[in-house]
Order: C-alpha cells, then sequence, then structure tokens
C-alpha cells in the first residue's frame, strides 16, 4: 500500500466542462475525506464519507459538485459545469474510526479551469 | 462557529534561533487540536496532536484552554524545518472534519 492515491495529478480543462477526479484510500482505512485548497489559504472541508455513506457534506458543496464512495473503496469527486472560481487544489484523504488516528492525505489534484 | 486563525504569514529566522508558530482557536468545548506541516514537494502531513503530548522534531505544542491557543514552539530551529504549516481543529472524540487555519511559512536561514 502506498498510500492515499490521487489521480490526474493535474486538470487543465475549459469552463462549462465536467471534470471527474479520483482517489484511492489506504485499503484498510473506512473513512475518506475530500478538501479544496486555494491559495494563501488552508484546506476547507468539502464531505466525507464512512465506507460508502456520505456523513457530511459542505455548503461550500455546490449542487455542481458530486462525491460517490460506492462499495466504501474507492472515491470520486465530480465537479459539473466548472467555473473558474473552481480552479483549486482538491485533496483527499483517509483515515479509520479510531479516535487519534489521524488523517493520512493524497498529493492532491490541481484543477485549473481556463 | 469554528475557526482557526494564525495570525501571521510568514516568520524567517535563522538556524539555531526560537521559534513559536502561532494559532488561536474558536469552538464552543473542547476540540482536538492538531499541527500538519507541508515540506516543499510533499504530501501534508500530520505533526503533532495535542492529546499525545508529544514532542516530534524537536517541535512541541501546548493547549492553553484560557487563551484558546495552541502555538508551536520549537527552541533550536533546523534548515529541514522550512515549510508550511497549519494549524487545524476537528471535533472532539472522532476524525470527522478538520478546519485549518491560513497556514504560515517558516523560513530557517542557514
Amino acid at each position: 500500500d502506498t498510500g492515499v492515491s490521487q489521480n490526474p495529478r493535474h486538470k487543465i480543462t475549459k469552463r462549462g466542462q465536467n471534470v471527474t477526479f479520483r482517489c484511492d484510500p489506504i485499503s484498510e482505512h473506512n473513512r475518506l475525506y475530500w478538501y479544496r485548497q486555494t491559495l494563501g489559504q488552508g484546506p476547507e472541508f468539502l464531505t466525507y464519507f464512512q465506507n460508502e455513506a456520505q456523513l457530511e457534506k459542505s455548503r461550500l458543496l455546490s449542487d455542481r459538485f458530486s462525491a460517490e464512495r460506492p462499495k466504501g473503496s474507492f472515491s470520486t469527486l465530480e465537479i459539473q459545469r466548472t467555473e473558474q472560481g473552481d480552479s483549486a487544489m482538491y485533496l483527499c484523504a483517509s483515515s479509520t474510526d479510531r479516535v487519534f488516528s489521524g488523517y493520512t492525505f493524497g498529493s492532491g489534484t490541481r484543477l485549473t479551469v481556463v | 462557529a469554528q475557526r482557526v486563525t494564525q495570525p501571521e504569514k510568514l516568520l524567517s529566522v535563522f538556524k539555531g534561533a526560537p521559534v513559536e508558530l502561532k494559532c488561536n482557536y474558536s469552538y464552543s468545548g473542547s476540540p482536538e487540536l492538531f499541527w500538519y506541516v507541508q515540506y516543499s514537494r510533499q504530501r501534508l502531513q500530520l505533526l503533532l496532536r495535542h492529546i499525545s503530548r508529544e514532542s516530534i522534531k524537536g517541535f512541541t505544542a501546548d493547549l492553553n484552554k484560557g487563551e484558546t491557543s495552541f502555538h508551536l514552539k520549537k527552541p533550536f530551529a533546523q534548515e529541514e524545518d522550512s515549510a508550511m504549516y497549519y494549524c487545524a481543529l476537528s471535533p472532539p472524540g472522532a476524525n470527522s472534519k478538520l478546519t485549518f487555519g491560513k497556514g504560515i511559512t517558516l523560513s530557517v536561514r542557514p
């Protein structure tokens, strides 16, 4: 297991197009989180899953954003009708549900909307 | 509402100097508090958490509930400490969502 894997590393898309990112967590981790980070800011929470159940969604996650985690393994984050304001680094992290276990982050997917 | 404030964006010190990275938080209750670090071209990783009261790479952080602060300290900075540091909190008792501060760049000069 090489840790949390995110694909693609970089994505450039035209405004209005749809994009999908993938995250493969550490195999024994049942929790998976998505964060967004823009320049000069810390990561901002988007949503998280426990197994296949999406437990919480941020108000940042507009109707154009959808996340899934079928079968409780990998997760996808889709952005429909991208806007320039969606340009950011999208980070995935995973953890167990044991208290104080901490997160393991992926390297992120950098999205640029032109 | 929960909030983490890191009042400074950049701290530049010489090797061997003491370091204090400030973090203040707002939370109605007793949150879990963390420091995360991101070295150049590496992933964000956990540096330390308040509950474990440990020292990692010479860094310590003390939770001051009265001042709602969780400052990160190191008595003698090393060049390899140069990185981006984020303070974060989460609700108690679970690995749920983290709320991060904006981060501070620590630059340690030779």
